[in-house]
């Protein structure tokens, strides 16, 4: 158990609305990333963040923001959802061991935009 | 730029059967890691391995077996004598590149059906 959590779990939205996700960590990881998962497409990076207020782009950016103010919660904010948002949301950590690392994931957040 | 290729979309197998799941990776760099995760049907993704491109040996764990072979960019993933129980879908994933920011690049994933 690599101690994430992620709030909401499950969530149903209307187009336009603005969605905050939660990723919150326990174990103080400096590495942190948000992927989406959809039917064909596998688990796609969204953005990720190697500190407090160090984030970056992933491969499926677009209409979606990050913010890490703290080392635990790495929240992912849709500013006005649409359908195409419609996913499973993965928050992943980064664990080091000596020159190996491994991401751990989440529990997963499933969003609905109607 | 990064990619995996997991042709295999489903797999039915009789349970204790053997099954290998085919992962074929292409990348320019020339240090990399590969991963397999599994995801059950409650959802949750399990790590299951890491291999960096400078170890080319198998390695066995239980029933598992991975058999990672850089001439032909592969890293296959064998279950012997299959139970229920290893009914998922199963990703293959690769990072690569400079930077230490190990970004995960997935294949689409097989899903594996294992039935009495």
């Amino acid at each position: 158990d690599a101690g994430i959590t992620q709030s909401p779990r499950h969530k149903v939205t209307e187009t336009g609305t603005p969605v905050t996700l939660r990723c919150h960590q326990t174990e103080n990881h400096r590495y942190m990333y948000w992927y989406r998962q959809d039917p064909g497409h596998g688990l796609r990076l969204i953005h990720y963040s190697y500190g407090v207020k160090d984030t970056d782009k992933g491969e499926v950016s677009d209409g979606y923001s990050v913010s890490r103010s703290k080392t635990e919660d790495f929240l992912l904010t849709l500013e006005s959802a649409t359908s195409s948002q419609t996913s499973v949301y993965f928050c992943a950590i980064r664990q080091t061991s000596g020159s190996s690392s491994e991401q751990f994931f989440g529990p997963g957040t499933r969003l609905t935009v109607l | 730029a990064q990619k995996v290729t997991q042709a295999q979309t489903e797999i039915s197998v009789v349970e204790k059967e053997d099954v290998t799941l085919d992962c074929v990776y292409e990348t320019r760099d020339t240090t990399y890691y590969l991963f397999w995760y599994k995801q059950p049907p409650s959802g949750e993704l399990v790590f299951l391995i890491r291999r960096n491109s400078f170890d080319e040996q198998n390695e066995i764990s239980g029933r598992y077996s991975w058999n990672f072979q850089k001439s032909t960019s592969s890293f296959n993933f064998t279950i012997t004598a299959s139970q229920v129980v290893d009914s998922a879908v199963y990703f293959c994933a690769l990072s690569a590149g400079s930077g230490t920011a190990s970004k995960l690049t997935f294949g689409t994933g097989t899903r594996l059906q294992v039935t009495l």
